[in-house]
């Protein structure tokens, strides 16, 4: 049974940095690609990035491009968000998803990350 | 990177039919078979119910049904039940290697 669970939400100052994670399970990180998708309070769905099923392949949205990084460690069966220099617009519930001809197929719980002062 | 664009609500009595239209360019839904359907309830994760346009995942009832023409992308749900009020998300791949979402479309089960 395929199972996401992330972890690492909380408060954070604006310009702070985040790392998210999201254990997996029933699956294996090196045999599908992994996104990261999140949603503000009340608002819709935002795709953020895509990382490849070897790993070698990582793309993101224009808004997160160079402040936000995507990596994982199989061998914890783990994906991570790396977020650096937050904004308030970034508060939002994170949400990891396995991936499947581009469809977000299992998703996790989702973990709601603050960005306050 | 645009988002799609839905109707923020839709509506339908139980039993009856209901369609929900995703609309995007020929650069994103027009130009790929990657357009995918998310139910999401209050509080919840959502839950994928279509991808590739038509296709189903396991688990999910035929009442469920996608279709593309030209630019814009239709989720169908038939035999409106009350468990199908709910946020409904479309996407699609955008190429480069990115996805695009839409808005979203609330579904009231009258």
């Amino acid at each position: 049974q395929v199972q996401l669970v992330e972890s690492g939400g909380g408060v954070v100052q604006p310009g702070r940095s985040l790392r998210l994670s999201c254990v997996v399970s029933g699956f294996t990180l090196s045999s599908s690609g992994m996104h990261w998708v999140r949603q503000a309070p009340g608002k819709g769905l935002e795709w953020l990035t895509v990382i490849s099923y070897d790993g070698s392949k990582k793309y993101y949205t224009d808004s997160v491009k160079g402040r936000f990084t995507i990596s994982r460690d199989i061998s914890k069966n783990t994906l991570y968000l790396q977020m650096d220099s937050l904004r308030a617009d970034d508060t939002a519930v994170y949400y990891c998803a396995k991936g499947q001809s581009w469809s977000a197929f299992n998703w996790g719980q989702g973990t709601l990350v603050t960005v306050s002062s | 990177q645009s988002a799609l664009t839905q109707p923020p609500s839709a509506s339908g009595s139980p039993g009856q039919s209901v369609t929900i239209s995703c609309t995007g360019t020929s650069s994103d839904v027009g130009g790929y078979s990657y357009v995918s359907w998310y139910q999401q309830h209050p509080g919840k994760a959502p839950q994928i119910m279509i991808y590739e346009v038509t296709k189903r995942p396991s688990g999910v009832p035929d009442r469920f049904s996608g279709s593309k023409s030209g630019n814009t992308a239709s989720l169908t749900v038939s035999g409106l039940q009350a468990e199908d009020e709910a946020d409904y998300y479309c996407s699609s791949y955008a190429g480069s290697n990115v996805v695009v979402f839409g808005g979203g479309t609330k579904l009231t089960v009258l």
